[in-house]
């Protein structure tokens, strides 16, 4: 079952402008992370925020987490065409083998 | 260089196969995932390894083998009983006492 669900699914914008993704998820999560992926390779990590942790930043990256509202937020600034890409975020729940839950993840191009 | 290699990058099958996928790690990580991903999809947990020895099934194992002899090594297998096999196929591991994946670069497998 897929827990994650980013909005947009697509998301086109210029260079230097931010871009936003937001993620909703359903159940109780112990950390949420956010991927990258270039098109046909792997996945690459990007940040990971704990259930404890409202706010967290790394370099141009700022991602935002409401328990309450059970959804994420992860902020690209000054973005640049190298950010072109599909974002996921992935929850990871209980269960005793650090089970990630991906969603369908945001479409990012980025025009120069 | 450390990482996760997969092999081979392309493979094609005729219906009635099995084929075999590779996943070989050097980065001594204990756990190593197997996920499928569809177009315009997350991706799904097939089968995950905690130990040598040991695995377990995921969301959508049907289909699919899997065999941990080797700390290194997780190779899977999907068979002629998985009825759409055509997908891109990445393997994952992770570090003991972290919750971050590590992805190779996938495998697409198409059936003709």
């Amino acid at each position: 079952s897929q827990q994650g669900e980013e909005d947009p699914q697509a998301l086109s914008i210029q260079e230097g402008e931010n871009a936003t993704m937001n993620c909703s998820y359903k159940t109780s999560i112990n950390n949420l992370q956010w991927y990258r992926q270039n098109s046909g390779r792997g996945l690459v990590h990007l940040i990971l925020i704990r259930s404890n942790e409202r706010e967290k930043h790394s370099g141009r990256l700022r991602v935002t987490l409401d328990t309450s509202k059970k959804s994420s937020s992860l902020l690209i600034t000054a973005s640049r065409a190298a950010d072109t890409a599909s974002y996921f975020c992935a929850t990871g729940v209980s269960g005793g083998y650090n089970k990630l839950i991906f969603g369908a993840g945001t479409r990012l191009a980025v025009h120069p | 260089d450390g990482g996760i290699t997969q092999s081979p990058k392309y493979l094609f099958r005729k219906e009635g196969q099995n084929v075999t996928l590779s996943c070989e790690q050097n980065l001594n990580h204990d756990a190593m995932y197997w996920y499928r991903q569809d177009p315009g999809q997350g991706l799904r947990l097939i089968y995950y390894s905690q130990i040598v020895n040991d695995f377990q099934k995921g969301d959508i194992a049907e289909g699919y083998s899997v065999s941990r002899e080797k700390k290194e090594s997780f190779p899977l297998t999907v068979t002629s009983a998985q009825k759409n096999p055509t997908a891109f196929y990445l393997c994952a591991s992770r570090p003991a006492a972290t919750d971050t994946q590590y992805f190779g670069p996938g495998t697409r497998l198409t059936v003709l």
